[in-house]
């Protein structure tokens, strides 16, 4: 069964730190791996799509990682402001499927 | 540039209800697809859609049916509206080319957040 499993769950940082956000999936077959930010009462919006020759990508502050070998992605988010508090999808998409985890609910204090 | 729309984004029925959620999308893609977001349990797939007139269920399509009459157009409707539909829905749409391989990124509409009293 395709999985796709986010850690941690929740997580609460100081305004200007950097943070890690894992996501392993069981998904075959694999086609490209996507990590969304969803504002509270907002529809997910994308950051980055990775397919699965590419190791690494960035979007502004936000990095993503893909290995596809041991099937782990980690969205890194740098200098951390206010408003990067929101939920943190990935989504892996198979050949016309698409799993979701169930998000990282990340909270930015001042 | 607005990708896809959703008919309402805050909805309040009465349990028993007939509730019809719209859902554009203006890229020319032939999948849709609907989904209801819960704390705790993600992103659920309720039904999809692969071209016009075509669906097929999802994970949770119990107390759901769409229509998809024309390509940029799918409605999901909740024939006799519970309270435990009040969640937030969100439509989606994409497109694949050969194999399978998606062809374009997949679009998010806002939600539409429905409160069944």
């Amino acid at each position: 069964k395709n999985q796709v499993e986010q850690s941690p769950q929740s997580l609460i940082i100081l305004e200007g730190k950097n943070c890690t956000l894992q996501c392993n999936y069981t998904v075959s077959p694999f086609s490209n791996l996507r990590w969304y930010k969803q504002d509270t009462g907002r529809g997910p919006v994308s950051l980055t799509i990775m397919t699965f020759s590419e190791n690494t990508k960035s979007n502004g502050r936000y990095t993503a990682t893909l290995d596809a070998d041991t099937k782990q992605s980690s969205l890194h988010i740098t200098a951390s402001q206010l408003s990067d508090s929101a939920s943190y999808i990935c989504v892996v998409i198979g050949y016309s499927t698409l799993t979701f985890g169930k998000g990282t609910m990340l909270l930015v204090s001042p | 540039d607005v990708k896809v729309t959703q008919s309402s984004r805050y909805l309040v029925k009465r349990t028993g209800e007939k509730v019809f959620l719209e859902c554009v999308q203006d890229m020319d893609h032939e999948n849709m697809f609907w989904y209801r977001q819960d704390p705790g349990l993600g992103l659920r797939l309720i039904y999809f859609s692969y071209d016009v007139k075509m669906k097929e269920k999802g994970d949770i399509p119990e107390g759901y049916s769409v229509s998809r009459e024309k390509k940029e157009r799918f409605s999901l409707i909740l024939e006799s509206a519970s309270t435990n539909q009040t969640s937030m829905y969100l439509c989606a749409s994409i497109s694949y080319r050969g194999r399978g391989m998606p062809k374009n990124e997949q679009f998010f509409g806002p939600g539409t957040r429905l409160t069944v009293l």
